[in-house]
């Protein structure tokens, strides 16, 4: 059975720092992996989707990579700003299944 | 860009309530989602459809049914609301599995 682990649970940083959020599955057999951003009370904003074949994806301050036969990937956020201030959440799409499968999140607070 | 839309954001039902969440999307995509999202356990799969009138069961359909009539309309039903029904409910579509587009949540109070 597929599972998505996203550590840490919780992270703070100040303003204008890099960091890496990361993610990890139980289960090479995916059709392509998506991040996504949670502001509280909302829905979820796809940021970022990576294919099977493709090793990352780039999207302003944003890089997201993927190393299938691991089962991992992370987010690169650079030179965060509060507004970057959100839960990120990690989801693959199983070949098995052809389900979505969500992490837990990580919950991102960048403070001024 | 895709737009899934979901036609109320808080609803407040009672007990015993059968209650509708519509979800309407507008680039013709096969697939449509039913997740709940509740503190601690995350994303859970309730139904999902990849045609007209066709739905499959997903992790936790206990409580619920659908209905798609029409492709861009994903509809999810309470049949007799219970209060650990509360959640948020959020609905997906996509094509294929080229990615995945979601409404802006509906937060659902059963008192």
């Amino acid at each position: 059975k597929q599972e998505v682990t996203q550590i840490p649970a919780a992270l703070s940083v100040p303003e204008g720092e890099n960091l890496v959020l990361n993610c990890s599955f139980t289960d090479s057999a995916i059709y392509n992996l998506q991040w996504f951003r949670q502001d509280p009370g909302k829905g979820l904003t796809s940021l970022l989707l990576i294919q099977s074949s493709q090793r990352e994806q780039t999207s302003g301050r944003l890089n997201a990579s993927l190393d299938k036969s691991s089962g991992r990937s992370t987010l690169y956020i650079a030179a965060s700003q509060p507004g970057d201030s959100a839960t990120y959440l990690c989801a693959v799409v199983s070949s098995n299944t052809g389900k979505l499968i969500f992490g837990q999140g990580t919950t991102l607070q960048v403070k001024p | 860009d895709v737009k899934v839309t979901q036609s109320s954001r808080y609803l407040v039902k009672r007990t015993g309530e059968k209650v509708f969440l519509e979800c309407v999307q507008d680039m013709d995509h096969e697939n449509m989602f039913w997740y709940r999202q509740d503190p601690g356990l995350g994303l859970r799969l309730i139904y999902f459809s990849y045609d007209v009138k066709m739905k499959e069961k997903g992790d936790i359909p206990e409580g619920y049914s659908v209905s798609r009539e029409k492709k861009e309309r994903f509809s999810l039903i309470l049949e007799s609301a219970s209060t650990n029904q509360t959640s948020m409910y959020l609905c997906a579509s996509s094509f294929d599995r080229y990615g995945y587009t979601f409404g802006s949540g509906t937060r659902l109070t059963v008192v």
